[in-house]
């Protein structure tokens, strides 16, 4: 079955980066792309981009441009969305998730993000 | 960016009776790239309709989507215990694919 399992929570100052991974099991990881998606506490979700995981190629919202990088290690059918110079907005829970063509269809089970001052 | 816009923000209704979730958005979706999910707390959200109105693999069908162009609707035809939920409509025709701010589905 399909599996989508992220790394656990992180804690971190402002102006520093986080990295999270999504590890993919239950199909083949080059087929499909990962997305990443957030999710403040208490408001909704917010599309971040996405990676090819072939390619390599990758798509960001503007808003997040410059300051997130989605990455893949193919070896490993690993997916990675590293976020820097944090701020307390930035406090949310982070999700990846699968697309066919780009309709989502499979989501990690999330990783929580808090940004202190 | 093609802007979301969900209603209502909050819905309150009994087993058994039916509910409508309303997705407007700013200008026309490709195609009816429309898709809806569930999200239960503490969960991730779970795909339920896709193409404005085809239901996703293992998704019953008192859930049922309709719309195109820029007006959607999630109904849900008898409301079971298990439904009361978060509702998020998306759009993934045009990049960025946004998100509605969500309609959150509570028990009266």
């Amino acid at each position: 079955q399909v599996q989508l399992v992220q790394s656990g929570a992180e804690v971190k100052k402002s102006g520093a980066s986080v990295k999270v991974s999504c590890k993919a099991s239950g199909y083949t990881f080059t087929g499909y792309y990962v997305h990443w998606v957030r999710q403040a506490p208490g408001q909704g979700l917010e599309w971040m981009g996405w990676v090819n995981p072939n390619s390599g190629g990758t798509n960001y919202a503007q808003r997040f441009q410059g300051r997130v990088t989605l990455t893949r290690d193919t070896s490993i059918s690993t997916a990675y969305m590293e976020l820097t110079r944090l701020t307390s907005d930035d406090t949310a829970m982070y999700y990846c998730a699968r697309s066919m063509g780009f309709l989502v269809d499979y989501w990690g089970q999330g990783t929580l993000v808090t940004v202190s001052s | 960016e093609i802007v979301l816009t969900q209603s209502p923000g909050t819905l309150s209704l009994s087993p058994g009776e039916r509910a409508t979730l309303s997705c407007r958005a700013s200008q026309s979706v490709s195609s009816a790239y429309l898709a809806w999910y569930q999200q239960k707390p503490g969960q991730a959200p779970r795909l339920l309709i896709y193409g404005a109105s085809s239901r996703a693999t293992g998704i019953p069908d008192r859930f049922s989507g309709s719309g195109s162009g820029t007006d959607f609707t999630l109904t849900i035809s008898r409301l079971e215990p298990e439904d009361f939920a978060v509702y998020h409509c998306q759009q993934y025709g045009n990049s960025p694919y946004t998100f509605g701010q969500g309609t959150k589905l509570e028990i009266k």
